[in-house]
């Protein structure tokens, strides 16, 4: 079966540090992966998504850039944190890109800036 | 007006009540709607995945979704203290890669 592992669990920096974030699948090949951050408060909204290696697409513009160097690992990171991007944050996969695919989330990385 | 919106709650009830969570959206597009249950400190958890619309159901889970009315439910029959969590809705249209979710329903099942 699929499992998706993300760390660290939680997070506390300061703000005008780097950040980087994990996240890896099992048990497939080949799948398509989201980033997503849930802000206390707001509902989940997707920060970033990629269907192959080194193959990135942003939906909103912001201080973190994402990045996959192997075909199940995605990797979220930003070279200097904002008080703004405290939150928490989800890896999820699925196996197609549109529409009938359902997504499946890891466990999240809660991320407190000081 | 947001495109999905769902009552915050919390909701509280006894434990072997019926529970019914909603949602409505704007967006006519939508066609896969999915429940997700998250526990506190943890990431959402896939329950139920239905198409257009109709009902469907998985142990003591119902979904149902109204296109017509926008309208989508989660049934929760014989409720448990262990179905104390958040429940979000979320749906997405055929095109879409991000799933649009709602805020989530806060529910309490005391035993």
């Amino acid at each position: 079966s699929q499992t998706i592992h993300q760390w660290p669990a939680t997070l506390v920096q300061p703000v005008g540090s780097p950040l980087s974030l994990e996240c890896t699948v099992e048990g497939t090949s080949n799948p398509n992966l989201y980033w997503y951050r849930q802000a206390a408060g707001r509902g989940l909204q997707l920060l970033f998504y990629s269907v192959g290696i080194g193959q990135i697409s942003s939906e909103v513009p912001q201080n973190l850039s994402a990045s996959r160097p192997q075909d199940r690992q995605f990797i979220l990171s930003s070279k200097k944190l904002l008080l703004s991007d405290s939150g928490f944050y989800l890896c999820a996969w699925s196996e197609g890109l549109y529409g009938n695919q359902p997504q499946h989330f890891g466990d999240g990385t809660r991320l407190s800036i000081l | 007006q947001k495109e999905v919106e769902q009552d915050p709650g919390p909701l509280s009830v006894p434990e072997g009540a019926i529970v019914s969570l909603n949602c409505t959206y704007s967006n006519s597009a939508f066609q896969y709607f999915m429940w997700y249950r998250q526990y506190s400190r943890k990431g959402p958890e896939l329950l139920m995945y239905t198409y257009s619309s109709g009902n469907k159901e998985d142990g003591r889970f119902t979904a149902q979704v109204d296109k017509s009315s926008k309208y989508i439910s989660l049934f929760i029959r014989d409720s448990q203290p262990s179905d104390s969590a958040t429940y979000l809705c979320a749906m997405r249209d055929q095109a879409g890669t991000a799933l649009i979710f709602g805020k989530g329903t806060t529910l309490s099942v005391s035993s």
